[in-house]
């Protein structure tokens, strides 16, 4: 069974600054995805970013990156330049490569963007 | 994007009673739907797995006959909350998985709020 940790119940950064969310995970997979999804208060789950595995280059989405280190079973997000909206909820998520197949979530990091 | 629906978004109802809630994929087939639940301030439980025509699979301690699970369509599944209790009160979510090369792919719906009374 796969699981994922993040070790950071909350986090706080000022508005503009850069923020890291660790996420680390185990499994035995070769193949598979990691992602990270946010959750503002209305409390739709919206995805942020996504790698796959078998791509050594670190995903990047406009102000998001991730830091992918597959040895080290590590996927940690990097937010530049942070927003008030980015305030909310992160998930770190993991998924067997295969169609239709299950996310395991971690337990979620609170992130506060300071005016 | 893919757009996912639920429906209601907040429902209350009575101790004892049954309520159902509806996952629809507005504009793609949805081979696989899955339904979470999520305490406040607490990550996603998924609950259940449902392929469509096929009987869901449900993760372990879930009760399948109290959390009744139809996908009767490639756009449609629906969980059924039998007997509700107020430990029951929670936050449901469904995803639905597409299809083709992006069937690693999973969008979410809103949420729905269930509080038993």
């Amino acid at each position: 069974a796969q699981t994922v940790t993040q070790s950071q119940p909350e986090m706080s950064v000022q508005e503009a600054e850069t923020v890291t969310l660790s996420c680390t995970y185990d499994t035995s997979e070769n193949n598979y995805y990691l992602f990270w999804y946010k959750q503002p208060p209305s409390r739709q789950m919206i995805l942020v970013i996504r790698q796959e595995a078998y791509k050594q280059q670190n995903a990047t989405e406009n102000r998001f990156s991730v830091n992918f280190q597959k040895a080290a079973k590590s996927f940690s997000l990097k937010i530049s330049d942070s927003q008030l909206g980015d305030t909310a909820m992160y998930f770190c998520a993991f998924m067997k490569h295969g169609p239709g197949d299950k996310l395991t979530f971690g337990t979620g990091t609170r992130l506060a963007v300071r005016p | 994007g893919a757009v996912v629906s639920q429906h209601p978004s907040r429902v209350i109802c009575k101790s004892g009673t049954s309520v159902k809630i509806e996952c629809r994929s507005l504009d793609f087939q949805a081979t696989t739907m899955f339904w979470y639940r999520q305490f406040p301030k607490k990550s996603l439980m998924l609950m259940a797995t449902s392929n469509e025509g096929s009987k869901a699979t449900y993760e372990q301690g879930v009760e399948k006959d109290k959390f009744l699970i139809n996908h009767a369509s490639l756009t449609l599944s629906t969980l059924t909350v039998t007997s509700a209790h107020p430990e029951d009160s929670s936050f449901y979510i469904c995803s639905a998985g597409g299809q083709g090369s992006s069937s690693y792919e999973q969008y979410f719906g809103p949420g729905t709020r269930l509080t038993v009374t």
